[in-house]
């Protein structure tokens, strides 16, 4: 079964509008860690926002914010105010547990085009 | 700071030839991953290492796959003999353990394209 399922392939959004990307995670692990990734045509994975299970508040960092619903297993990412430089692939990841592997499971992505 | 560095940045072999990459983690972190992206996909590990220990390497083709890191700094992954399939992106990253927070930081990477 997969862990980390993205379904949107690509999503087209208006420079300066919000957009969501989907994130469904499955685990029966009660410790685990959320986060999202972007990757730019440059190939580099950007580390954007992260969010503990235990953590009691949904994660913002500036214009990235993580819609968490634990009891529908998802953490969506939302972007506002979205910008021409936004235009990359971005992934979701989940790590388990507290301690030993610090694997990062990923989803299989999905792109956003930002246009002007 | 410094991120993580990757070399090359571009690979072009044939099948059954070797090929090595090279990885300098952020300074003082003490973990250093290697992922395998193939195109479409994410990325999945590969093998990691806290400081010159294997952590975990269950995903790792051992039979023809080998990394290293030697003095806990600085890594290098192998692939000999290449097959068709393991053309990919092959990433870097490294961490500090800030709590149960663990960011990973990544590299650019290395487009290995086998022929």
């Amino acid at each position: 079964a997969q862990k980390i399922t993205q379904t949107q392939p690509g999503m087209f959004v208006q420079e300066k509008e919000a957009v969501t990307l989907d994130c469904t995670y499955d685990t029966s692990d009660p410790s685990y860690g959320l986060f999202w990734y972007k990757q730019p045509s440059s190939g580099e994975m950007i580390f954007l926002i992260y969010q503990g299970s235990y953590d009691q508040q949904n994660a913002t960092e500036g214009r990235y914010s993580l819609n968490f619903q634990k009891a529908r297993k998802s953490a969506n990412l939302v972007i506002s105010a979205s910008q021409l430089g936004d235009s990359a692939m971005y992934f979701c990841a989940m790590r388990e547990g507290d301690g030993g592997s610090e694997k990062l499971v990923f989803g299989k992505g999905m792109k956003l085009t930002v246009n002007p | 700071e410094a991120g993580v560095a990757q070399s090359p940045r571009y690979k072009i072999i044939e099948k059954r030839q070797s090929v090595a990459f090279w990885c300098n983690p952020i300074s003082g972190h003490a973990t250093l991953y290697w992922y395998q992206q193939i195109l479409g996909q994410g990325p999945k590990l590969l093998i990691q290492f806290q400081n010159n220990g294997v952590v975990d390497d269950s995903q790792l083709p051992k039979d023809r796959f080998s990394a290293e890191r030697l003095k806990g700094v600085d890594s290098t992954l192998k692939i000999q003999p290449a097959k068709l399939e393991d053309s990919a992106v092959y990433l870097c990253a490294s961490s500090l353990r800030i709590a149960a927070k663990n960011i990973q930081y990544f590299g650019a990477g290395t487009r290995l394209s086998v022929l």
